[in-house]
């Protein structure tokens, strides 16, 4: 089945600096690839998302790339601020059966340092 | 829109009680998922609906767990009877449709003694 794998799985940087997540899967057919952000505590909340007809996609100061033909795909952070610290989870959607169902990564923990 | 609602947010229970975690999802959605997220796991998909009925329900890790969703607006899962590795947060989440963004609840954290 599916698999995802993330990371690194804790990164600090200091503020100001960017920060890179990276993702692969193994399903060649995944067409869906959205990233949530963990606050301490709380829910996951989707940050972006990219689907597999584009390769790259912004939203202010994050960013996510996708690689079909290496099966990876990224999130850039630029001019990181003590609010992005949080777990940070990539997925990909099962191609298989139309069944919407994402796999997750393990997560990584961004600690920004003020 | 209140977003996905889940209840209780905190339930302590003692090994061999039957637990039942509620999700109430957003309105209009059509697409309901249970995840459990632990440290050791991370966070894994345990059944989802569409249309109420249940889809894929591999992640349901054995009998002890079962779910239902009698109609559009409340889901439950149920733990009978409860062990303490099944300590961990439950999520539910909800969308529009099974290939659409899916928004949490705020989870259910389980502590099983």
């Amino acid at each position: 089945g599916e698999n995802v794998e993330q990371h690194p799985s804790t990164l600090s940087v200091q503020e100001g600096d960017s920060a890179v997540i990276k993702c692969t899967y193994s399903d060649s057919a995944s067409n869906y690839f959205p990233w949530y952000k963990q606050e301490l505590g709380k829910r996951p909340q989707l940050i972006i998302d990219i689907r597999s007809n584009v390769g790259e996609k912004k939203d202010q100061r994050i960013a996510v790339t996708l690689n079909k033909t290496a099966k990876h795909f990224s999130l850039h952070i630029t001019e990181t601020q003590p609010e992005d610290s949080a777990v940070y989870f990539c997925a990909a959607r099962v191609a298989t059966g139309n069944t919407g169902k994402l796999i997750f990564g393990q997560g990584t923990t961004l600690q920004v340092k003020p | 829109d209140a977003g996905v609602i889940q209840s209780p947010r905190h339930e302590v229970t003692e090994m061999g009680q039957e637990v039942t975690l509620r999700c109430k999802p957003i309105s209009g959605h059509n697409s309901l998922f249970w995840y459990r997220q632990t440290m050791m796991r991370g966070l894994e998909l345990l059944i989802y609906f569409n249309n109420n009925v249940p889809i894929d329900d591999s992640g349901m890790p054995e009998d002890r767990f079962s779910a239902k969703m009698p109609n559009a607006s409340f889901s439950t899962l149920k733990i009978q009877p409860s062990e303490p590795r099944d300590s961990a947060v439950y999520f539910c989440a909800s969308s529009p449709g099974q290939n659409n963004e899916q928004f949490f609840g705020p989870g259910t954290r389980l502590t099983v003694l």
